[in-house]
């Protein structure tokens, strides 16, 4: 098991411009979880997934944002009409069941010039 | 809604010092998480504990949860240059996501 992975590790995109990222979490984890950290600051929760349902959306979450996670295995985060507020790091993460401990991807970081 | 605050924001020690922070959260947590992000890393979980009063030792790293299930707190006893990073606790309060304290980063100096 080589952990949970991100794709890719580093992204650079224009204003205005859609971007996606992919997460493949630990096979037999059914639980995924989305979070963004920007510099000196904890993980903020974005949204989490149950096999292929996603049960819960974070209030601060624009409606460009959307995630899906086709068949219960990867996942993608979709950014549209990007903007310089959405610079971050973009986690995922995985785990067994509810209150395991959760397993973090490197992240994606992105950049909106 | 639901906060998790963590102090100090910043620490700084001579190694072999001992170094402790807090969390503390608005609210009554169900069970708490610990985890430790290294510079330019990601999350790495260390330890969840779920009883009122409960106190866990992994090592150097002793981990404790309040009585009343609002606050917790990691020491480290004897610091090591390994020991830097960042210190997050989380927190889930009757649902199915962690929410992430504020975090204190540890710099230890050789």
């Amino acid at each position: 098991d080589t952990g949970v992975s991100q794709n890719p590790r580093h992204k650079i995109t224009k204003r205005g411009q859609n971007v996606t990222f992919r997460c493949d979490p630990i096979s037999e984890h059914n639980r995924l979880y989305w979070y963004r950290q920007t510099l000196g600051q904890g993980p903020e929760f974005l949204t989490y997934f149950q096999n292929e349902a996603q049960l819960e959306k974070s209030r601060l979450l624009s409606d460009r944002f959307s995630a899906e996670r086709p068949k219960g295995s990867f996942s993608t985060l979709e950014i549209q009409r990007t903007e310089q507020g959405d610079s971050a790091m973009y986690l995922c993460a995985s785990s067994l069941t509810a209150s395991y401990g959760y397993t973090f991807g490197s992240g994606t970081r992105l950049t909106v010039v | 809604g639901q906060q998790v605050m963590q102090i100090p924001q910043y620490q700084h020690v001579q190694e072999g010092e001992d170094f402790t922070t807090y969390c503390n959260s608005s609210t009554t947590l169900s069970n708490i998480q610990w985890y430790k992000q290294r510079p330019g890393g990601h999350p790495v979980f260390l330890i969840q504990l779920v009883k009122s009063g409960e106190v866990k030792k992994q090592k150097r790293l002793t981990f404790q949860f309040g009585e009343a299930k609002k606050n917790s707190s990691l020491h480290i006893t004897a610091t090591q240059t390994t020991d830097v990073g960042t210190y997050f606790c989380a927190g889930f309060y009757n649902t199915d996501k962690l929410i992430f304290g504020t975090g204190t980063r540890l710099q230890v100096f050789p």
